[in-house]
């Protein structure tokens, strides 16, 4: 089984705080999605990163994707309590069409 | 309004008694998903579709059944619902490749007494 390791799968930070999260696989990937969800609802997708090495900025956040496109991070400056929620890592290894996520990284943001 | 629909939201029910979650998109896409999501192990995929007549198995696909009959509709069936499959259930369709956004239901919250 193909897996998606994120780490840490717990944080909790205060306002103001920076913060990375890691995403990463044996495997090769075509491309990563990051989503984000709230209790309840479904994952919402944050963005997609193609190119080995890419970089995309969403606002505050930055979101690496590694030169073997075997990982990925999601960087955020100055969290905000808005930001709490679970943030997960997503793709289709190369070579195939199912869908894996990673195993999450539940994120606190205290005011 | 563009979104991907299940029902039941929650549903108890009892060991053996057979189930179908139906899940359906208004958004003609090809490619359908079935996902469970349990604490600690994250979203697995159980069956996917490329497009009608066409499915395969995810990670995790024993005890559950999907049928494409119709590009709309992606339904999951639990022939005999055991504990083991008490979880919380989304579907998803996204347009077929693998830079495609993958847009969720709501989820099914399904208990298995």
């Amino acid at each position: 089984t193909q897996l998606l390791e994120q780490s840490p799968q717990f944080l909790s930070i205060q306002e103001g705080e920076n913060l990375t999260v890691y995403c990463n696989s044996s495997s090769v990937f075509s491309s990563l999605q990051w989503y984000r969800q709230e209790p309840g609802e479904g994952p919402v997708l944050l963005v997609t990163v193609v190119t080995g090495g890419e970089v995309k900025k969403l606002k505050r956040l930055t979101f690496q994707f590694g030169d073997a496109r075997k990982d990925s991070s999601l960087h955020i400056t100055a969290a905000q309590p808005g930001d709490t929620g679970l943030y997960l890592c997503a793709g289709e290894p190369s070579g195939t069409y199912k869908y894996i996520f990673g195993t999450g990284t539940r994120l606190k943001v205290l005011a | 309004e563009a979104q991907v629909t299940q029902n039941p939201r929650y549903l108890i029910t009892v060991t053996g008694k057979k189930l179908t979650v139906t899940c359906s998109q208004n958004m003609n896409h090809e490619y359908m998903s079935w996902y469970r999501q349990d604490p600690g192990l994250g979203l697995r995929q159980i069956y996917y579709s490329m497009n009608v007549e066409v499915t395969d198995k995810g990670d995790v696909p024993e005890g559950y059944k999907v049928s494409r009959k119709e590009k709309r509709n992606f339904p999951l069936i639990l022939e005999s619902p055991s504990p083991n499959q008490t979880s919380l259930y989304f579907c998803a369709s996204s347009l077929f490749g693998e830079e495609e956004t993958q847009y969720f239901g709501p989820g099914t919250r399904l208990l298995v007494l």
